[in-house]
């Protein structure tokens, strides 16, 4: 069965600071991996996605993720946060197969100091 | 209306009553899926339709009853809940026929007393 595991429940960064926020997943084949992010009282927002090709991946507002098949990871970075950024991010794997089933990791919460 | 939209945002019940959610998705797509967010737990997948077909149903009590009248209209019927059901239910939707992300709603906040 495929999972995800987000190590880290809360970080804390300044603003201005580089933020990594790290994933790694479980899975038997090519995994779909997303990255989406929570504002409080929200839905989730995709922020970016792998599904093949170039290992390093663009998203909105600035960030990037890097999947790498030999660590089962795929880490979240940002080059620097902004306070906007506080959130509560995502990690989730993907299986093959017309509907999307998906599991998502148990979440990172990101505070941003000033 | 864009994306993907949740009805009512906020709902209180008692243990007694009977309530729906309501979801609707402006994107085209023709699956939809019902998730349950609580406080440190992951997101839990409830259901999914794909093609207006239920493909989903991962253990869930059957005081929660979904129906999906059409592929942009997805429904959870709720009745005689109980307090540990407090939670965001959040509704998303996807292409079911290419690989691609899944589009949220922005979720309807549950309490149950």
């Amino acid at each position: 069965a495929q999972s995800v595991t987000q190590p880290d429940i809360h970080i804390t960064v300044s603003e201005g600071a580089s933020l990594e926020l790290r994933c790694n997943y479980s899975y038997g084949a090519t995994p779909y991996l997303f990255w989406y992010v929570q504002s409080p009282g929200q839905g989730l927002q995709l922020l970016l996605k792998y599904f093949s090709g170039d290992t390093l991946v663009q998203g909105i507002k600035g960030f990037e993720a890097e999947f790498k098949r030999s660590q089962s990871s795929f880490n979240l970075r940002k080059p620097s946060v902004h306070w906007s950024d506080a959130a509560e991010y995502f990690c989730a794997v993907a299986h093959s197969g017309g509907y999307q089933k998906v599991t998502f990791g148990t979440g990172t919460k990101l505070q941003v100091i000033p | 209306e864009t994306g993907v939209t949740q009805t009512p945002r906020h709902l209180v019940m008692g243990m007694t009553n009977k309530k729906s959610l309501k979801c609707e998705q402006h994107l085209g797509h023709n699956a939809m899926y019902w998730y349950k967010q609580s406080a440190k737990k992951p997101l839990e997948l409830m259901f999914v339709y794909s093609l207006e077909e239920r493909v989903e149903n991962n253990s869930v009590p059957s005081r929660f009853s979904p129906e999906c009248p059409n592929s942009s209209h997805l429904f959870l019927h709720l009745h005689t809940l109980q307090p540990e059901d407090s939670a965001l239910y959040l509704c998303a939707s996807s292409n079911a026929l290419a690989y691609n992300e899944q589009f949220f709603g922005p979720g309807t906040r549950l309490t149950v007393l």
